[in-house]
């Protein structure tokens, strides 16, 4: 089975820093990569799938990047309402398997 | 708008039974394949289940194999999960969520969520 493991699991930054995230894939899943976003008591929000490609309505401040094993997600200027949970999720296979988060929490 | 609403969470004993409904609006819903991902308390995300948008094909975790079913009625626009052999570790939030396209997957839409507890 494809191991999907982030870093950092946690991180405190301010608004309007630069955050990266980074997954990487156990083997090669070509570009099937995707990112949500989760805030408390909410369901999970689909932000980037296809590795770069940006979901409808997500704001241009976040990007995605990378392909085989190594993927980004970047959000260029942190605003408040971006902190929250963030998981990558791999649909290379029939597993869909998802990193184990990362918490963006405010420094 | 696309809303998904799950419902039929309930606490169950180890053993019990249980089944799940998502009634799904605002997009053609035979056109999409439909997933349950579940997230037990203060956890990560797990992806449970896969059924294909006519119901032909159907993809299981591991750890819910041979106890768990997925089905659909396309004709109410519902997803449902039967799910038996309950455990604790099934314990966790359940979402439904819709497939993006044809040609890739992800999970595109999510539901709120209901709550299973399974417990003595």
């Amino acid at each position: 089975d494809i191991q999907m493991t982030q870093s950092p699991s946690s991180l405190s930054a301010s608004v309007g820093d630069r955050v990266t995230i980074t997954c990487r894939a156990s083997q090669s899943i070509s570009n099937y990569l995707n990112w949500y976003q989760q805030k408390p008591g909410k369901a999970p929000k689909l932000l980037i799938y296809a590795a770069s490609s940006l979901q409808s309505g997500v704001p241009s401040r976040f990007s995605g990047s990378g392909s085989g094993t190594d993927f980004t997600l970047t959000i260029s200027s942190l605003q408040p309402e971006d902190f929250a949970t963030y998981y990558c999720q791999e649909s290379y296979n029939t597993k869909w398997t998802f990193g184990q988060g990362t918490k963006v929490e405010i420094k | 708008e696309v809303q998904l609403v799950e419902s039929g969470g309930v606490v169950v004993q180890p053993g019990g039974s249980l089944r799940l409904s998502c009634a799904a609006s605002g997009f053609t819903f035979d056109d999409y394949a439909m997933h349950w991902v579940r997230q037990a308390p203060g956890k990560g995300l797990e992806w449970v289940s896969l059924i294909t948008w006519d119901g032909g094909s159907t993809y299981y975790a591991d750890s819910v194999k041979g106890r768990f079913t997925i089905s659909r009625d396309n004709s109410k626009n519902s997803l449902y999960l039967q799910m038996n052999s309950l455990r604790a570790e099934d314990t966790a939030l359940y979402y439904c969520a819709k497939d993006i396209v044809d040609s890739y997957s992800c999970f595109q839409h999510w539901g709120q969520g209901t709550l299973v507890t399974v417990s003595s």
